[in-house]
């Protein structure tokens, strides 16, 4: 048990929906990270929040949004939906060092895998 | 846009034979190479971090090496166990404070009683 929390586990829903995942970072952790698992590819960055504010963005879609919340805590909105948008959803948090001597791990929720209709 | 490649793509082993795979990476723009367990069902585990030339790593029966100079890491596993058949991912950062991670496409490892 990593210590990062995602709900819900599973989520099916149509095409044109709206949904939102959770995540909970590990006590701690300033920086949260939400990843996309599609079939036959690779964990995709989407964004990164530090301390409540975006801090790096990668292939996020305009109709996907984030925000971290003071409790740190972190939901993905997605919405309209697309079939191309099934896929396993991860978030991952670490603790983002000020320190410039130390590296900095990124420890994985357990995931949330959305099936699009 | 970073390509960081492994191979194989998957491995099948005899329980009790050692095993390696590599990840290969840009060598430049490097800050730190990551390897992660991935079990199915389960959420990636951090194995290693690594961010110097030449350094090595070992967490039990695994350990890794980083060529940062030629741009891959080698991950070994020496005397295979079913318990080690998982996804092994790596995953490369570029940038400091900014540690977006860029994974491979992983080696699935499964081994044979």
């Amino acid at each position: 048990d990593s210590g990062v929390t995602q709900t819900p586990k599973h989520l099916i829903t149509a095409t044109g929906q709206r949904v939102t995942l959770r995540c909970s970072p590990r006590s701690g952790d300033l920086s949260v990270y939400w990843y996309q698992q599609s079939l036959d590819q690779g964990l995709q960055f989407l964004i990164q929040y530090y301390n409540g504010e975006e801090r790096a963005k990668g292939n996020i879609l305009e109709r996907f949004s984030a925000q971290q919340f003071p409790d740190l805590h972190s939901e993905l909105n997605l919405s309209p939906l697309e079939l191309g948008d099934s896929a396993l959803y991860f978030c991952a948090s670490s603790v983002t060092p000020t320190d410039y001597s130390s590296t900095d791990t990124q420890y994985f929720g357990p995931g949330t895998r959305l099936t699009v209709l | 846009i970073l390509n960081v490649e492994q191979s194989p793509q998957s491995l099948h082993v005899q329980e009790g034979d050692s095993t390696n795979f590599t990840c290969s990476f840009p060598s430049s723009n490097f800050y730190a190479l990551h390897w992660y367990r991935w079990e199915t069902a389960k959420s990636p585990e951090a194995l290693f971090v690594m961010t110097l030339n030449g350094d090595e790593k070992k967490k039990g029966r695994i350990s890794a090496t980083l060529n940062t100079k030629e741009g891959y890491s080698y991950l070994y596993i020496k005397g295979s166990q079913p318990e080690d058949s998982a996804t092994y991912l790596c995953a490369l950062s570029s940038n400091f404070g900014n540690e977006k991670l860029t994974f491979g496409t992983g080696t699935r490892l499964t081994i044979i009683p």
